[in-house]
C-alpha cells in the first residue's frame, strides 16, 4: 500500500499567517492527490483535488501544488475559520490511503 | 443538494455484528461509486471499502477484509455496510462518501460504532 506522510502533525499559527502543510507519498502518484479540511465533530470537506484544482466553493486562499511524491497545501492568509485539521489522500490505486493529518491551532 | 445520511451505529459487543445504512439523495445514486471511510476517536481518517455503480466491483482495506461487506440497493438509493466479527479496534465514526474519480466530494455526518463488552 502507498504510505502518505504529512508534516508537521500539528502547529500553531496566527490569523493572517501564510501556512504550508506537506504530504509525501511513498511512491510516485502523479497528481492523484486530494486535500480535506475537518473541524471537530464534523465530516471532512474536500478542498483540493488533482493536487492543485480548487473544489467549487472553496476560498481562493487555499492552494495546492506538487506531483510525483511531494505535495503541499498552502493557506495564503489564515482566517479564524481555517483552524482545523487537514488530511491528504492519494487516489492513485487501491487501497486508498490518507496522511496522518495536520492540526492547525491558534497561537 | 447532495445529502448522505448514515444510520445503524451503536454499542455492540466484540464478535457481534452490525449493519450500517447510508441514505442518499440529491444526485443519481446509481451513477456513482460509493465508499465507507472511518475515523477512530481522536485519530485520522481510514478508507474502509468501495463499491462500483452496479455492485460489480468491491474493494476492502486489509483491516476489514473477510469481516465487512459493502452492498447497495440502487432502487432505494441506499448504501450498506455489514460488519461481522467486530473488534475493539473497529470502534470509530463511520462515514459514507460519494465518489468523484476515487476521491470523496460529499460526506455524510457519520455514525458512531462502539465495540465494547
Amino acid at each position: 500500500a502507498i504510505r502518505m506522510t504529512q508534516s508537521p502533525s500539528s502547529f500553531s499559527a496566527s490569523t493572517g499567517d501564510r501556512v504550508t502543510i506537506t504530504c509525501r507519498a511513498s511512491q510516485d502518484i502523479s497528481t492523484y492527490l486530494a486535500w480535506y479540511q475537518q473541524k471537530p465533530g464534523k465530516a471532512p470537506n474536500l478542498l483540493i483535488y488533482a493536487a492543485s484544482a480548487l473544489q467549487n466553493g472553496v476560498p481562493s486562499r487555499f492552494s495546492g501544488s506538487g506531483s510525483g511524491t511531494d505535495f503541499t497545501l498552502t493557506i495564503s492568509y489564515l482566517q479564524s475559520e481555517d483552524f482545523a485539521s487537514y488530511y491528504c489522500q492519494h487516489y492513485y490505486t487501491y487501497p486508498l490511503t490518507f496522511g496522518g493529518g495536520t492540526k492547525v491551532e491558534i497561537k | 443538494q447532495v445529502q448522505l445520511v448514515e444510520s445503524g451505529g451503536g454499542v455492540v459487543q466484540p464478535g457481534r455484528s452490525l449493519r450500517l445504512s447510508c441514505a442518499a439523495s440529491g444526485f443519481t445514486f446509481s451513477n456513482y461509486i460509493m465508499h465507507w471511510v472511518r475515523q477512530a476517536p481522536g485519530k485520522g481518517l481510514e478508507w474502509v471499502t468501495t463499491i462500483w455503480y452496479d455492485g460489480s466491483n468491491k474493494y476492502y482495506a486489509d483491516s476489514v477484509k473477510g469481516r465487512f461487506t459493502i452492498s447497495r440497493d440502487n432502487s432505494k438509493n441506499t448504501l450498506y455496510l455489514q460488519m461481522n466479527s467486530l473488534r475493539a479496534e473497529d470502534t470509530a465514526v463511520y462515514y459514507c462518501a460519494k465518489d468523484f474519480s476515487n476521491y470523496f466530494d460529499y460526506w455524510g455526518q457519520g455514525t458512531l460504532v462502539t465495540v465494547s463488552s
